[in-house]
């Protein structure tokens, strides 16, 4: 089944710096990647997503690209913020799996003021 | 439009009692998923379900758990005589109908088994 590498686990960078999360998978059919940020004891929520069709896409501050060829995605948050702190999760959803996704371990960044 | 709904946001159970969480998905979302997080890790799928069916549960453990999605009120997910390994947080989340992975997550219920 699809397996989901993170890295790295722990992130700390300057205000105003860019932080790169990536992540390698193993399924080569998979097709949807979405990124997740939780805050201490909250909900994940969803910020950003990709699809297998899509080499790159960006939301203000936030990018994701994609390498199809090599199995691996980031996440670049550009200008970090200190409301940016929190855990990173990306994902993937393997092909015929309707829906349920399989999860990294997660990235704790750190924005230090 | 109120997001996802999970209920109790804290639960304690002794070693041997039934646990039930329950979740409302979105308006207009039919598609309900269940995730359980362990302290430190990422979020396991358990079991994913529309109204009256379940579509996937290979992530459930084979004994103890259960979960249904009925007709008319929230999604339930059942421990029967949790064990210490069942503290974690379980997560619900819910996608509208045709977009299974756009997936929206409730606010969790922390099971902690004494």
């Amino acid at each position: 089944g699809e397996n989901v590498e993170q890295h790295p686990s722990t992130l700390s960078v300057q205000e105003g710096d860019s932080a790169v999360i990536k992540c390698t998978y193993s399924d080569s059919a998979s097709n949807y990647f979405p990124w997740y940020k939780q805050e201490l004891g909250k909900r994940p929520q969803l910020i950003i997503d990709i699809r297998s069709n899509v080499g790159e896409k960006k939301d203000q501050r936030i990018a994701v690209t994609l390498n199809k060829t090599a199995k691996h995605f980031s996440l670049h948050i550009t200008e970090t913020q200190p409301e940016d702190s929190a855990v990173y999760f990306c994902a993937a959803s393997p092909l015929g799996s309707q829906g349920n996704l399989i999860f990294g371990k997660g990235t704790k960044l750190s924005v230090k003021p | 439009n109120a997001g996802v709904m999970q209920n109790p946001r804290h639960l304690v159970r002794r070693r041997g009692q039934e646990a039930r969480l329950r979740c409302s998905p979105m308006k207009g979302h039919s598609h309900v998923y269940w995730y359980r997080q362990l302290p430190e890790e990422g979020l396991k799928f358990m079991v994913y379900l529309q109204k009256e069916n379940i579509i996937d549960e290979s992530g459930m453990p084979k004994e103890r758990f259960s979960a249904e999605f009925p007709k008319e009120g929230p999604s339930i997910l059942r421990i029967q005589q949790v064990v210490r390994g069942d503290s974690a947080a379980y997560f619900c989340a819910s996608s509208p109908t045709g977009r299974p992975y756009e997936q929206y997550f409730g606010p969790g219920t922390r099971l902690t088994v004494t």
